[in-house]
């Protein structure tokens, strides 16, 4: 059972335009959503996270929204930039557990072009 | 700052060979440590996990152990490693008196089995 889903595998995208990777959950137990980057042959590094009493939080030029209602969450890159082309993960946990067990997606490999 | 350290970086072995592979934390006291495996086209599946010295708790069921023998080391370990065992492995710790679960990675060992 997938609890969190990417459900694009990749996604292409202009230099200078929007990016939007998307993640779906299906345990409403999850209260805080990270969101990860990766590069080939690296480990994954943290970009932005979020609380479930939030339904926005922004850093720069990446913003994660949620929407509980909807088991749903989406990072946003303004602009995309081609160094921004890697793999992202979304990461969901159960903040009351005590060891912090992070379930992840996929990954939504993306390509910025120039 | 905290920084996170595992070796090798790469390791070719041959079937029915051990395997250890070391990780370790410094800049942090008492972190939540984790052992992940990323294989081939495949998303982070969590391992193991430790909240203190000597507590590790295992997520599936496979021919892999680990150990934490120092507040700051984690180890993966098998007696006889088979093929499936390839693939990427990453260690990971958070904070433990932190009211969100960020996990913060190392750079990985790519395990090869032959």
């Amino acid at each position: 059972d997938q609890q969190v889903k990417q459900n694009s595998p990749s996604l292409s995208v202009q230099e200078g335009r929007i990016s939007i990777l998307n993640c779906d959950y299906t345990n409403s137990m999850f209260d805080y959503f990270l969101w990860y980057k990766k590069y080939p042959a690296e480990g994954p590094t943290f970009l932005i996270s979020i609380s479930s009493i939030k339904d926005k939080n922004e850093d720069g030029r990446f913003t994660v929204f949620l929407n509980k209602s909807a088991k749903h969450l989406s990072l946003h890159i303004v602009p995309s930039q081609p160094g921004d082309s890697a793999v992202y993960f979304c990461a969901a946990s159960e903040v009351r557990t005590s060891y912090g067990k992070l379930t992840f997606g996929q990954g939504t490999i993306l390509t910025v072009h120039p | 700052s905290q920084t996170i350290h595992q070796w090798p970086a790469t390791l070719v072995q041959p079937v029915g060979s051990p395997l250890s592979l070391e990780c370790t934390v410094e800049g942090t006291s008492n972190p939540n440590l984790y052992w992940y495996r990323q294989a081939a086209g495949r998303g982070l599946q969590l391992l193991f996990y430790s909240v203190g010295i000597g507590q590790i708790s295992s997520e599936v069921p496979q021919n892999l152990s680990a150990s934490r023998p120092q507040d700051r080391q984690f180890i993966l370990s098998s007696k006889k490693l088979l093929l499936s065992d390839s693939g990427f492995y990453l260690c990971a710790w958070s904070q433990t008196d932190s009211s969100t679960d960020t996990q913060y990675f190392g750079p990985g060992t790519r395990l090869t089995v032959l």
